[in-house]
Order: C-alpha cells, then sequence, then structure tokens
C-alpha cells in the first residue's frame, strides 16, 4: 500500500517569512496530493490539492508543487501570519472518486511567532 | 448547513464497555470513512464504506467495528475497549466520484481507563 512520509514534524518561521513542508509517497500510481490544515482543537480541512497531471497551483499565500518523478510534493506558505499556526497534514491516493484510500503523512506542527 | 455531526465530543470508559460513536452526514455523501488521531502517527483509516451495506477495513481496524446500514450514518462500534484504543476519533465523509474533498466531523476524544 502507499506510504507518505512528511518533513519536518515541527516548524517554527517568524511572521512574514516562508514556510514549507515537504512529502514524499511511495505509489507511484498516486494521482490526487491534498493539503489539509488542523487548526487547535478544531477539524481537520482541506486547504488546497493538486492532480498527478499539474506540477503547481497556487491560491494565494499558499502553493503546492509536486515532482512526479521524485515522488515528492511540498506546501509553501508565503508571508505567514499568525492565523497560519496550526498541524498540516499532507495525503496521497490513487484513481478518481477513491477518499476511502486517503493515506495521510503524520503531520507538521507550524507555528508562526510575531 | 452541510455538515458532518459525530457524537460524543468527549467519552471516558472503562475496559470492556461495549461503547458506539455516532456519525451522520446531510450531503448525500456515498463514501464515510472512520480515522484515529494519535500524536507523531497523523491520521490513520480504521474503515470505510462505498455505500450502503458496503464496508472494508483500513490500515488499523482491529478492535472496531462499523455498519452502513443507512447512507447518512456510519456509526462506529468498540464491542471490548481497550487502553491503546485512546485516542481523537473523526469520522469523515466524501462525495467521491471524482471529487476526493473529505468533510471531517468534529472529532470524539475517547478515553479508555
Amino acid at each position: 500500500g502507499e506510504n507518505v512520509e512528511q518533513h519536518p514534524s515541527t516548524l517554527s518561521v517568524q511572521e512574514g517569512d516562508s514556510a514549507v513542508i515537504k512529502c514524499t509517497y511511495s505509489d507511484s500510481a498516486s494521482n490526487y496530493f491534498p493539503w489539509y490544515k488542523q487548526e487547535l482543537g478544531k477539524r481537520p480541512q482541506l486547504i488546497i490539492d493538486i492532480r498527478s497531471n499539474v506540477g503547481e497551483k497556487k491560491d494565494q499565500r499558499i502553493a503546492v508543487t509536486l515532482n512526479k518523478t521524485a515522488k515528492h510534493f511540498s506546501l509553501h506558505i508565503t508571508e505567514t501570519q499568525p492565523e497560519d499556526s496550526a498541524v498540516y497534514f499532507c495525503a496521497a491516493t490513487r484513481g478518481t472518486g477513491t477518499a476511502s484510500k486517503l493515506t495521510f503523512g503524520t503531520g507538521t506542527r507550524l507555528q508562526v511567532t510575531l | 448547513e452541510a455538515q458532518v455531526t459525530q457524537n460524543p465530543r468527549y467519552l471516558i470508559t472503562v475496559t470492556g464497555k461495549k461503547l458506539t460513536v455516532t456519525c451522520s452526514q446531510n450531503m448525500n455523501h456515498e463514501y464515510m470513512s472512520w480515522y484515529r488521531q494519535d500524536p507523531g502517527l497523523g491520521l490513520r483509516q480504521i474503515y470505510y464504506s462505498m455505500n450502503v451495506e458496503v464496508t472494508d477495513k483500513g490500515d488499523v481496524p482491529e478492535g472496531y467495528k462499523v455498519s452502513r446500514k443507512e447512507k447518512r450514518n456510519f456509526p462506529l462500534i468498540l464491542e471490548s475497549p481497550s487502553p491503546n484504543q485512546t485516542s481523537l476519533y473523526f469520522c469523515a465523509s466524501s462525495s467521491g466520484q471524482d471529487n476526493e474533498k473529505l468533510f471531517f466531523g468534529s472529532g470524539t476524544q475517547l478515553s479508555v481507563l
């Protein structure tokens, strides 16, 4: 089955700096890579996703890049703000309509300091 | 409002006392699943269901049961809870069919003494 590794486990940045979280996956057939954000005491929520036919996707201050050859993908947050402090999970799955087989990474706790 | 509702939010029980955590979604989603979240281990899938009466094991199914008798409901059953099942549990649903976005419930913090 799929195995997703996520690094780092914790990340501290100053407000305004950029943050990068990296994930690698094992199944070359995986083709959908979402990122979820979990604020303290809250439920995970989808913030951005990318499919294997796209190399990069942006949504305001958030971007995700995908390198299929190396089987890794990354989350980039620019101009970080205190409200970006949360745990971020990457995930991977193959096929379409297959949320049931989504494999998550172990999470990155991002802290944005003033 | 579209949502996934889990109950209870907090539960303290003792070893061996059967319990059920309920999960209901009002979005007519086909896919539903259960995850447990433990420090350093991320979100691990327990069971999932692709539709009514169709369920399958995830990565950590031991000690758990599920049922999907109605499309909206997907309860998680612990027949004989043990302390190693102390965890934060999340139910999630998705419409499937090219839309893999998961909608999570608010979570259930379970402590088994």
